[in-house]
This record gives C-alpha cells, structure tokens and sequence, in this order.
C-alpha cells in the first residue's frame, strides 16, 4: 500500500449505528486530519493530529470521536448520527515542522445515513 | 482569518485548448504556501502544484503552471494542451506556515469544476 488509504470506501447505516471510519498513511508523515466534503460546500477541517494529539477540532459534534493511535492511524468513530452528516469523509496526512506543509488525501469514505 | 475565493464555479475546455481557473485570497500575512488541487470523478484528491509565497518565480509541473500575483493576492492556474483525463474538479487552497506551537491549517476555496470536450 502507498500513500493514503481509507476503509471503508462507502458506509451506509441507520441512525442508531455505532461505525468507524479508518485511515492509514505510508508516508511517514506526523500529522492527520479528518475533512467532511458536502456537495456545494468548501472542504470542512473536523479535526486534526499531530504526533498523535488533537490539536483542533473544529466544533464538531460529539457524535463524531477521532482516534490517533499512533502517527500511521487515524479512526473515526461515528455513533447516532443524523442524515445531514451524508457526506465524503476524507483523510489526509503531511510532514509538519518544516513548509511547504502539503496534504496528501485519501481516496475517502462516502457515507449515507438513512 | 484567511479566505479563498475561487469565483467560476464551472469552466469548460475545448480538448488540446488552454484553460486559466482563478483563484484570490485574503490574508494580513507575508509567508504562507499556496497550492492547487484535482478532485477526478473517483474523488481522490490530488496535489497538482504548490507556490511558496516568496518565491517570486510562477511555480511549472508539465502542463500545468500558476500565474502568483502577491500583491493582488491572485493565484490562478493554468492548464495548457487540456486533456480529457484533466476534468475534475480544481481546488485552490491556502497555508499559513506554523508558528511556534501553532499549526496553520490548510484553507480551501469552493472549487471549479472543469470539463474537457472532446
């Protein structure tokens, strides 16, 4: 495996469903971020890791609990969501510490909730 | 705060034509990055070309270059010889360096959506 990858690629499940969302990179790099990408809106940034801590989360709901296990994984926990949370969750990871500080995405995980 | 502003929702390009997406920014600081973005149909994100702000020269990756004016705080790209495969959805985004213990955060426009005709 190279790069980003995420599992699943799609997700559909009912409102009382408790499901995660994995990420993984290869890269090396020390920093993981999850976004949430809706149709006709800018890429949202949920939250991000960096060496393993949270270093923001962007007033996300409590339904959705990031996991940093170590610096190559990244989950997604999902529990009692609501169906406006249907959208394409992308993963993405980068070097910090030292610019020009790119992201390299994964393929993403499109989720429905019914 | 830093704000991205990419104004044509949707472009669309004649196969083998030269298309210019644009792109403006809104910041107060002198040292950031700026990148361009392609989101395909299979939704991978990919990293197309990145200008660090003080480097006055225009960033090249093949077809692809970028037109940097920082004192207008322009950042269009430039797709030359267009190819079907380069319909995607075009993102530009925007980096503020990190400060001490404080990581910039990469801030992203609404994209432009680019079609290739045959």
């Amino acid at each position: 495996e190279t790069g980003v990858t995420q599992t699943p690629r799609h997700l559909v499940m009912g409102m009382t469903n408790k499901k995660s969302l994995k990420c993984e990179q290869h890269l090396g790099h020390n920093a993981m971020y999850w976004y949430k990408q809706s149709a006709k809106k800018p890429l949202e940034l949920m939250f991000v890791y960096n060496f393993k801590e949270q270093t923001e989360n962007n007033s996300v709901p409590s339904r959705f609990s990031p996991e940093c296990p170590n610096s190559s994984h990244l989950f997604l926990h999902l529990h009692t969501l609501q169906p406006e949370d249907s959208a394409l969750y992308l993963c993405a990871s980068s070097q910090e510490g030292q610019g020009p500080y790119e992201q390299y995405f994964g393929p993403g995980t499109r989720l429905t909730v019914t | 705060a830093q704000t991205v502003t990419q104004s044509q929702p949707e472009m669309s390009v004649q196969e083998a034509e030269t298309v210019t997406l644009s792109c403006t920014y809104d910041t107060s600081e002198s040292d950031y990055y700026l990148f361009w973005y392609k989101q395909p149909p299979s939704r991978q994100m990919i990293l197309v070309i990145r200008q660090e702000a003080y480097k006055q020269q225009n960033a090249t990756e093949n077809r692809f270059s970028v037109n940097f004016q920082k004192a207008a705080k322009s950042f269009s790209l430039k797709i030359s010889d267009s190819q079907l495969g380069d319909a995607a959805m075009y993102f530009c985004a925007y980096r503020s360096p990190n400060y001490g213990g404080s990581q910039g955060n990469l801030i992203f426009g609404k994209g432009t959506k680019l079609s290739v005709k045959p």
